[in-house]
């Protein structure tokens, strides 16, 4: 079966940094993305990642451990406008993306 | 960079009537679209692959019968919903998968807010 795991909410500090953490379990992996989604809106591309590391860009960076089927998405410097919803979703067979319920950001001053 | 529109950005429609719902890629083809469904606060759902001159793929529990999708060229999809019903009522959002160029790269339209009232 397919089962992706994420917080169903967080908040932290403007400025501050705040790890958002993914688990999941697939019957196929061709990569994990990360979304941003504000309320009302079609996600946004974050972040992509196939082979195990971290990716850095920016602000965000996004890590994958792919033997331990889990993923974070670390969010430097926050911003009021970061408040958001994060959705994690993996890519399987035929470039389906399945995504995680997603967790809702709560930036605070 | 790729764009992916989906008209009309928002419908109010009465009960037991069908809607159409258009997604395109401006600027890429792509010969694969996903249609997925989000209620609030909960994540997409992926509701059916649409491939370019093939039947739809739905996933478990989505009705291909109720759900009607076409994908008659490598710019367009189409999702009808028919017989519409309040609990139809949803946030729809296609998204393209770019079939040349950045092959794989899956762009998201901007959505179709639904009412069924």
């Amino acid at each position: 079966g397919q089962n992706i795991d994420q917080p169903t909410e967080m908040t932290a500090t403007e400025g501050a940094i705040v790890q958002i953490n993914c688990t999941y379990q697939t019957s196929g992996f061709n990569g994990l993305f990360w979304y941003q989604q504000h309320a009302g809106e079609a996600p946004t591309f974050l972040s992509y990642n196939v082979l195990d590391g971290l990716e850095e860009k920016g602000r965000f960076s996004s890590f994958l451990s792919r033997s331990k089927g889990y993923s974070y998405l670390l969010l430097k410097e926050l911003q009021m406008k970061d408040s958001a919803s994060y959705l994690c979703a993996v890519r399987g067979q035929g470039g389906k993306l399945i995504f995680g319920q997603g967790t809702e950001l709560s930036v605070k001053p | 960079g790729a764009v992916v529109s989906q008209h009309p950005s928002w419908v109010i429609c009465k009960s037991g009537t069908s809607v159409k719902i258009e997604c395109r890629s401006l600027d890429f083809q792509a010969t694969t679209m996903f249609w997925y469904r989000q209620f609030p606060k909960q994540s997409l759902m992926l509701m059916a692959t649409s491939n370019e001159g093939s039947k739809a793929t739905y996933e478990q529990g989505v009705e291909k019968d109720k759900f009607l999708i076409n994908h008659a060229s490598l710019t367009l999809s189409t999702l009808t919903v028919t017989s519409a019903h309040p609990e139809d009522s949803s946030f729809y959002i296609c998204s393209a998968m770019a079939s040349s160029g950045r092959v794989g790269e899956q762009y998201f339209g901007p959505g179709t807010r639904l009412t069924v009232t």
